[in-house]
């Protein structure tokens, strides 16, 4: 059973402080990874689309990393700020001719 | 440019009946991909389309359909529905197919079967 697993489901963190957290996907056969931002009452943003191990992505305070051998792909906010709160989904295409799997996202809360 | 929209915004229909749900890509967008939100099952993938055909297709019954005429646009079609297909249905439209590009989202459908 092919498996996107997120952690944590959900983070509290106090504003103006940096957080990250982790996209765990199946590390054979590696195609893709993307990183959405879900803000409630809008539609899913995409953020970054990862295609090469140790690919590294940043837009403002907002970066990721990728590790297609082990795996797994961190987002990191830096500075967090109330607009950062948000679910961040990522999603594993299988490859090019079939599905995308979405992980169940972690839920950001920031703290004022 | 216009973003990715999608007709109708909401939707309520008893069990049994069909529905179809509109969206329209991004200008220049050729790739049309539809999914399923619910509060249990999370984001579904339903299926891709690009250049009028089906690339890919999630794990759904054979009553979830759809289909992407010349200009891009593109419909899906639920037949018989059943109370589980209350959800919130979202496209979303990229350059190209593949899956392996930025997707851009409409605001969804909501659709409520009673």
């Amino acid at each position: 059973i092919l498996n996107v697993e997120q952690s944590p489901q959900s983070l509290h963190v106090q504003e103006g402080d940096s957080t990250n957290f982790t996209c765990s996907f199946p590390s054979s056969n590696f195609y893709a990874l993307h990183w959405y931002r879900w803000e409630t009452a809008k539609s899913p943003e995409a953020l970054f689309v990862m295609t090469l191990n140790g690919d590294e992505k940043k837009k403002g305070r907002i970066s990721a990393t990728l590790n297609t051998k082990e795996g797994y792909s961190y987002l990191y906010i830096k500075g967090s700020q109330p607009e950062d709160s948000a679910t961040y989904l990522c999603a594993f295409p299988m490859n090019r001719d079939d599905k995308i799997i979405f992980g169940k996202g972690t839920r950001l809360h920031i703290l004022p | 440019k216009a973003g990715v929209t999608q007709t109708p915004r909401y939707l309520i229909k008893t069990r049994g009946q069909q529905v179809t749900l509109s969206c329209s890509p991004i200008s220049g967008h050729r790739s049309v991909s539809w999914y399923q939100q619910t509060p249990g099952q999370g984001l579904q993938f339903l299926f891709e389309y690009f250049s009028e055909t089906q690339r890919n297709k999630g794990n759904f019954p054979g009553r979830f359909s759809g289909r992407q005429f010349s200009n891009s646009r593109s419909e899906m079609n639920v037949s018989t529905l059943e109370l589980g297909d209350s959800a919130l249905y979202l496209c979303a439209s990229s350059l190209a197919g593949g899956l392996a590009y930025e997707q851009y989202f409409g605001p969804g459908t909501r659709l409520t079967v009673t």
